[in-house]
């Protein structure tokens, strides 16, 4: 059964550049949630997708946007990087209407903007 | 608003010593889950309990147990004998309960656990 899995690992951008994290939910999982760790900080909620559309979002700016795909897997966009975009890229994945209070977490993609 | 607070930014004890973890959460919900995650260093957050709002019994699981008081709102995280695979951050989170989606999580700040041997 494989779990939520995300790419890239590592990331290293310059600040202005444009980036496409990528996130496939766990199997049989159809909501897809993004979070930002930042260094010494706990995750705060970007944004959720559910049926291709985001269903709720976070008190973050537009540069961060995103998309489902009808395979359930998602991107992350963020444009015009800023040093502060450094951080911890979660992706948690859970099932509308099942037990899905559970929120299942892949590894992150750590980015670094220079 | 809804807001979680670890007040203990780092703990340290040594093998087998007990360790509680608090939480202490705010929400005006009347209906709410609470989470405990388990961070180790490959950044992954791990699932260890959800509880609901409904349930203030204490839960055991192994060397882990949860205490959760409604009157105080905290729901604190206790390691029983502590080993050096418990070295982690952990995190205390926050969420309400929708009728069918899951809803956003609110962390607190993590509590960094050093057990050493």
């Amino acid at each position: 059964d494989a779990g939520v899995t995300q790419s890239p690992t590592h990331l290293i951008k310059t600040r202005g550049q444009q980036v496409t994290l990528r996130c496939s939910p766990k199997s049989g999982h159809d909501t897809v949630s993004w979070y930002q760790q930042a260094l010494g900080q706990g995750p705060q909620f970007i944004f959720q997708y559910y049926e291709e559309e985001e269903r709720q979002r976070g008190n973050f700016p537009d540069r961060f946007s995103g998309h489902q795909f009808p395979n359930y897997s998602s991107e992350l966009n963020v444009n015009a990087l800023l040093l502060g975009d450094s951080a911890l890229y979660l992706c948690a994945s859970s099932l509308y209407g099942g037990e899905g209070y559970e929120q299942y977490f892949g590894p992150g993609t750590r980015l670094t903007v220079t | 608003a809804q807001k979680v607070t670890q007040a203990q930014t780092e703990i340290s004890v040594v093998e087998k010593e007990d360790v509680t973890l608090d939480c202490v959460y705010e929400t005006r919900d009347t209906t709410y889950y609470l989470f405990w995650y388990k961070q180790p260093p490959s950044g992954e957050l791990v699932f260890l309990i959800r509880r609901n709002s409904f349930d203030e019994q204490n839960e055991i699981s192994g060397r882990y147990s949860w205490n959760f008081q409604k009157s105080t709102s905290s729901f604190n995280f206790t390691i029983t004998a502590s080993q050096v695979v418990d070295s982690a951050v952990y995190f205390c989170a926050l969420s309400e309960i929708r009728s069918y989606n899951t809803d956003k999580l609110i962390f607190g700040t993590g509590t960094r656990l050093q057990v050493f041997p």
